[in-house]
């Protein structure tokens, strides 16, 4: 079985300020690593995802992701926030034999002017 | 846009009383999950399907059951709605391809409220 702890529940970030949000998480086999945005009152939609492959991910908005498997972590950057990114985030995993996704229990990030 | 359907997106009902709530896809993809939103818990799977009449429990599956009957119809049942059960209900759809990479495409969610 596989688990997800995002270690912030909310950050509160200026706009053009950097912000980074923390995943780690717990798996006996191989996994695959998403992180997931919901824009107020939408459903979630995918940011980015490693399957295999570089280490280092990035979305088409700015967003990029480092699996780093000693330390189990799957952090998300972006260097410079706009006031479009207040959004929740979630991290999730699953691996190749599965196709149920586990989430975090979400970060909400609020860029403020 | 993915061509998911959730209906009602809002309700509002007693304990005790039965709710279904539909979700409806375009897509023609083979997977269909339910999952249920709640501050601090994040996303929790409550049940899936692997196709027509193929369904199975995610974490949280106590007190809801579900039907498909057909490919673009997933149903989520509370037989006897309880307080604990206030939540928003996302369903999300993933073709075969990606159901092992994790992509899944989410409905905009139905909002269940217990008195």
């Amino acid at each position: 079985a596989q688990s997800v702890t995002q270690l912030d529940s909310q950050v509160p970030v200026f706009e053009e300020a950097p912000v980074e949000l923390r995943c780690n998480y717990s798996s006996s086999v191989s996994v695959y690593l998403f992180w997931y945005v919901q824009y107020p009152n939408q459903g979630l939609q995918l940011l980015l995802k490693y399957l295999s492959g570089s280490t280092l991910v990035e979305s088409i908005n700015g967003f990029e992701a480092e699996f780093n498997k000693s330390q189990t972590s799957f952090h998300l950057r972006k260097p410079s926030v706009h006031i479009s990114d207040t959004a929740e985030y979630f991290c999730a995993v699953t691996h190749s034999n599965d196709y149920k996704l586990s989430f975090g229990a979400g970060t909400t990030v609020t860029v403020r002017a | 846009d993915a061509g998911i359907t959730q209906s009602p997106r809002h309700k509002v009902t007693e304990t005790g009383t039965p709710v279904t709530l539909r979700c409806h896809q375009t897509e023609n993809h083979r997977y269909m999950y339910w999952y249920r939103q709640d501050p601090g818990h994040g996303l929790r799977l409550i049940h899936y399907s692997y196709g027509v009449k193929d369904t199975d429990k995610g974490e949280v599956s106590d007190g809801y059951s579900v039907s498909r009957s057909k490919t673009e119809d997933f149903l989520l049942t509370l037989e006897s709605a309880t307080s604990s059960q206030t939540s928003v209900y996302f369903c999300a759809i993933s073709n075969a391809g990606t159901a092992s990479t994790g992509e899944l495409f989410f409905g905009e969610g139905s909002r269940l409220t217990v008195l």
